[in-house]
């Protein structure tokens, strides 16, 4: 069985870029969920994806998107990024929409200058 | 939205100490859970528990949802027990999980 994955590990952004984050979930599950941690702080949830479809956001700005695959996989967009936006990026998945069967992935550090 | 609150912020144990960790939480929650992330940024789910008591192990759980409280216990600790613990709720009919700030643990042999 294989775990839930993220790609890249980590990242250096210029203020104003776009970037794009990639996660991979574990096997059997059609639901994949986002957050970020900034440094010293909980994770934050930012939105849920459940085949194919947002189901659920927080209290993040629209420029912060995302996309669900038909594999399950997910991409989270941010447009026009912020130095507030340096932080961990964690993914995780499961098998449906309780958040207590959720698997995290190892995360993705970005970083913006 | 629901606050959640942890304490302590910071703990430094020996090697084979016990320790109670604290989660409050300002609202009736339908999910609760305790986390664990290792030095390197790892989350690993330890429990959930939206109310009574379980047991993994040198960890066990309690929830108290009527006084809206969770406690985490770690007894005989290991270095390998070092790093963040969370805390994250979910209110009734939100789904959204709301994490505390969590308690740092240092665990020296």
């Amino acid at each position: 069985e294989t775990g839930v994955t993220q790609s890249p590990t980590h990242l250096i952004k210029t203020r104003g870029q776009q970037v794009t984050l990639r996660c991979s979930s574990q096997s059997g599950h059609n639901t994949v969920s986002w957050y970020q941690q900034a440094l010293g702080q909980g994770p934050q949830f930012i939105f849920q994806y459940y085949r194919e479809e947002e189901n659920g956001r927080g209290n993040f700005p629209p420029r912060f998107s995302g996309l669900q695959f038909p594999n399950y996989s997910s991409e989270l967009n941010v447009n026009a990024l912020e130095l507030d936006d340096s932080a961990l990026y964690l993914c995780a998945s499961s098998p449906g929409t309780d958040t207590y069967e959720q698997y995290f992935g190892p995360g993705t550090r970005l970083t913006v200058t | 939205g629901i606050q959640v609150e942890q304490s302590p912020p910071d703990l430094i144990l020996q090697e084979g100490a016990n320790s109670t960790l604290r989660c409050n939480f300002s609202d009736s929650v339908n999910n609760l859970q305790w986390f664990h992330q290792n030095p390197w940024g790892q989350l690993i789910n330890l429990f959930y528990i939206p109310s009574g008591t379980k047991q993994n192990g040198r960890l066990s759980a309690t929830t108290v949802a009527t006084e809206r409280y969770s406690l985490l216990y770690i007894s005989s600790s290991q270095t390998t027990d070092s790093g963040v613990y969370f805390c994250a709720a979910e209110m009734i009919r939100s789904y959204i999980p709301t994490f505390g700030r969590g308690t740092s643990l240092i665990v020296h042999p």
